[in-house]
């Protein structure tokens, strides 16, 4: 079945950065597009970022923007997000959520989620 | 402030109906986007629940459907049950600024 492990969250001070893995089983990474989201502490979730089958096109939110990169290894079945310049309002839970196509469909698997925590 | 408009909460008893709505604009459900729902157990995973507007995914109850119409989409439960007691959170695509996916604020559901 699908399965989705993150990783590599932690408490970090602001400034600093972070790099979340994701590692998918159970169907073929390489034919999907996935997409990092995150939910604040007591708060709704916010997509993050988005990346295609090849990593060929990325996309992020506003908030975002120019700090954080989606990239992933088909190699190694692996997405990453690297975090720069964390800010406290980068406080969450990130979710590593498989989309249903190669390219923006709709998102059909999540991961358990990793807790980020950005210290002021 | 969400992209898409949801209300806070929702209530009702147990066997009763009740039905969330989804509020977007011309850029997103207006544009023609479909709109997906996602029922979270508060301290879990989200999980999908409305594919595409109404298709229901394998394993969903029928209890749960949804519609959409111009700028608005609702998620319906009918037969609500206590283990309905979620977050509901409605989720389409957005391209006012670029290509991006855009959630509502989400819904708390309490059975009473």
């Amino acid at each position: 079945q699908v399965k989705l492990v993150e990783s590599g969250g932690g408490v970090v001070q602001s400034g600093k950065s972070l790099r979340l893995s994701c590692e998918g089983s159970g169907f073929d990474f390489y034919s999907f597009a996935f997409h990092w989201a995150r939910q604040a502490p007591g708060g709704g979730l916010e997509w993050v970022a988005q990346i295609r089958d090849d990593g060929s096109d990325m996309d992020y939110s506003d908030a975002v923007k120019g700090r954080f990169t989606i990239s992933r290894d088909n190699t190694k079945n692996t997405l990453f997000l690297d975090m720069d310049s964390l800010r406290p309002e980068d406080t969450a839970v990130y979710f590593c959520v498989k989309d249903s196509s190669n390219t923006w469909s709709y998102f059909d698997y999540w991961g358990q989620g990793t807790l980020v925590i950005v210290s002021s | 402030q969400s992209v898409l408009t949801q209300p806070p909460s929702v209530s009702g008893a147990p066997g009763q109906r009740v039905t969330i709505s989804c509020t977007g604009t011309s850029s997103n459900l207006g544009a023609g986007y479909d709109v997906h729902w996602f029922q979270q157990i508060p301290g879990t995973a989200p999980r999908l629940l409305i594919v595409s507007n109404s298709r229901r995914p394998s394993g969903v109850p029928d209890r749960f459907s949804g519609f959409k119409s111009g700028t608005s989409a609702a998620l319906v439960i009918t037969g609500l049950q206590a283990e309905d007691e979620a977050d509901y959170y409605c989720q389409s695509f957005d391209t006012f600024r670029g290509s991006m996916s855009v959630f509502g604020g989400g819904t708390k559901l309490t059975v009473l």
